[in-house]
């Protein structure tokens, strides 16, 4: 079955950076899209950015722009997203989430990691 | 960017009662071309990733049990739960995908 599995908790420093990995298992990893999501505690959900897994393009939320750099290795089916630069605003759960529809780049998001968390803390 | 406003943003229903929430979307995102509602719906539990209910607006994803329905076009969508379950207590967000980047509703928090 399709599964998403991410890199363990992180805690850094303000100013450091943070990778986070996701892993896809059950489906074909270069035909679907890999978006980014954050959760901020006890906030709402903030898109960040996706990258075809397949070409290897990206697309990074407006507000995310020169921080964040999402990559791909097709040949371990694996996702990561770097955030540099970090405030304590990056405290949040990140999450991989696959787009529910093939090649698409206005995503819905059908199978989810399990979340990240990443504490930014002095 | 388009700005999704779920209403209420708390809602208390019984057991076996109907629970009813509200997305409206700051632009129309129904698709002249294909007559899609770019518009999701997904519920999350605590410590929980979330969870794809419904897309297109309408369609329920494989295994969602059939007492979640979703409605509306262009601007105001609705999800409907016919009978709530104790395993509904959650989270919901509507998304649109109509354009990027996509955006949620701020959250809806459905108790018992």
């Amino acid at each position: 079955q399709v599964q998403l599995v991410q890199s363990g908790a992180e805690v850094k420093r303000p100013g450091a950076s943070v990778q986070v990995s996701c892993k896809g298992y059950g489906y074909t990893f270069t035909s679907y899209t890999i978006n980014w999501v954050r959760q901020a505690p006890g906030q709402g959900l903030e898109w960040m950015g996706w990258i075809n897994t397949k070409k290897g393009n990206t697309k990074y939320g407006q507000n995310l722009q020169g921080r964040v750099t999402m990559t791909t290795d097709t040949s371990t089916n694996t996702a990561y997203m770097e955030l540099n630069s970090l405030i304590s605003d990056d405290t949040a759960i990140y999450y991989c989430a696959r787009d529910g529809r093939p090649d698409s780049e206005y995503p819905y998001f059908d199978f989810w990691g399990q979340g990240t968390l990443v504490t930014v803390s002095s | 960017d388009i700005v999704m406003t779920q209403s209420p943003d708390s809602l208390a229903v019984s057991l076996g009662e109907r629970a009813t929430i509200n997305c409206k979307s700051s632009q129309n995102v129904l698709w002249d071309s294909n007559k899609k509602n770019y518009l999701a719906w997904y519920q999350q539990k605590p410590g929980q990733p979330p969870k794809l209910l419904i897309y297109w607006a309408s369609t329920r994803e494989s295994g969602v049990p059939d007492r979640f329905s979703g409605s509306g076009s262009g601007t105001d969508f609705t999800l409907t739960i016919s009978s709530l379950q104790a395993e509904d207590v959650a989270f919901y967000y509507c998304q649109q995908y109509y354009s990027l980047p996509p955006t949620f509703g701020q959250g809806t928090k459905l108790e018992i």
